[in-house]
């Protein structure tokens, strides 16, 4: 079974900079099929990125995604104040553990 | 638009039983795969279980295979989760949630596109 490690566990960053999330699998994966979701406190998950690089319907641009084999990238530059939330990565019926995106 | 909703959840004691609906709007619900996710209060996402748009194919993780069963009624819209013999560890927040377009392949399963607000399954005595 493959397992996704998310780095780091939580980041504390600024609304205007940028953030960059790490995944990282097991062993190599399609991608194809890794995808992004943003969590906020009592919401339900929202697909960002699918594909490892495409954008989701009404993502905004500011929202990118990158990688392959074993390594994937979320960069979200010039981050709004509603940027700050959870984010996991997903590849088949894995989810990563998570990254903590804190305003710092 | 494009909606999915829970309902169902609730308190149950271990062992007991309980079945979550999930109605779906707002598109075809017989052209896609569909599939539970959990998150136990303050943990991360679980996949629980997935079935293809004609109920043919059906996976379950292994935490809840043999007391689980995923079900649909296309005519009605509706997705289903019976779930038996709950435990403690089953209590979560369960999400109904459409697999994107591509589905299911022997290369991954396509991303959860669209999630409903999740319903709150108890299980405590």
């Amino acid at each position: 079974e493959i397992v996704l490690t998310q780095s780091p566990g939580t980041l504390s960053l600024s609304p205007g900079e940028s953030a960059t999330l790490s995944c990282r699998a097991s062993q190599s994966v399609s991608s194809s099929y890794l995808a992004w979701y943003q969590q906020k406190p009592g919401q339900a998950p929202r697909l960002l990125i699918y594909g490892a690089s495409s954008r989701a319907t009404g993502i905004p641009d500011r929202f990118s995604g990158s990688g392959s084999g074993t390594d994937f990238t979320l960069t979200i530059s010039r981050l709004e104040p509603e940027d700050f939330a959870v984010y996991y990565c997903q590849q088949y019926s894995t989810f990563g553990q998570g990254t903590r995106l804190e305003i710092k | 638009q494009v909606q999915l909703v829970e309902s169902g959840g609730g308190l149950v004691k271990p062992g007991g039983s309980l079945r979550l609906s999930c109605a779906a709007s707002g598109f075809t619900f017989s052209d896609y795969y569909m599939s539970w996710i959990r998150q136990a209060p303050g943990k991360g996402l679980e996949w629980v279980s997935y079935i293809s748009s004609s109920s043919s194919y059906t996976n379950y993780a292994d935490s809840v295979k043999g007391r689980f069963t995923i079900s649909r009624d296309n005519a009605k819209n509706s997705l289903y989760l019976q779930m038996n013999s709950l435990r403690a560890e089953d209590t979560a927040v369960y999400y109904c949630a459409r697999v994107g377009p591509r589905g299911v392949n022997k290369l991954g399963l396509d991303a959860f596109d669209i999630w409903g607000q999740g319903t709150m399954v108890t299980v405590s005595s």
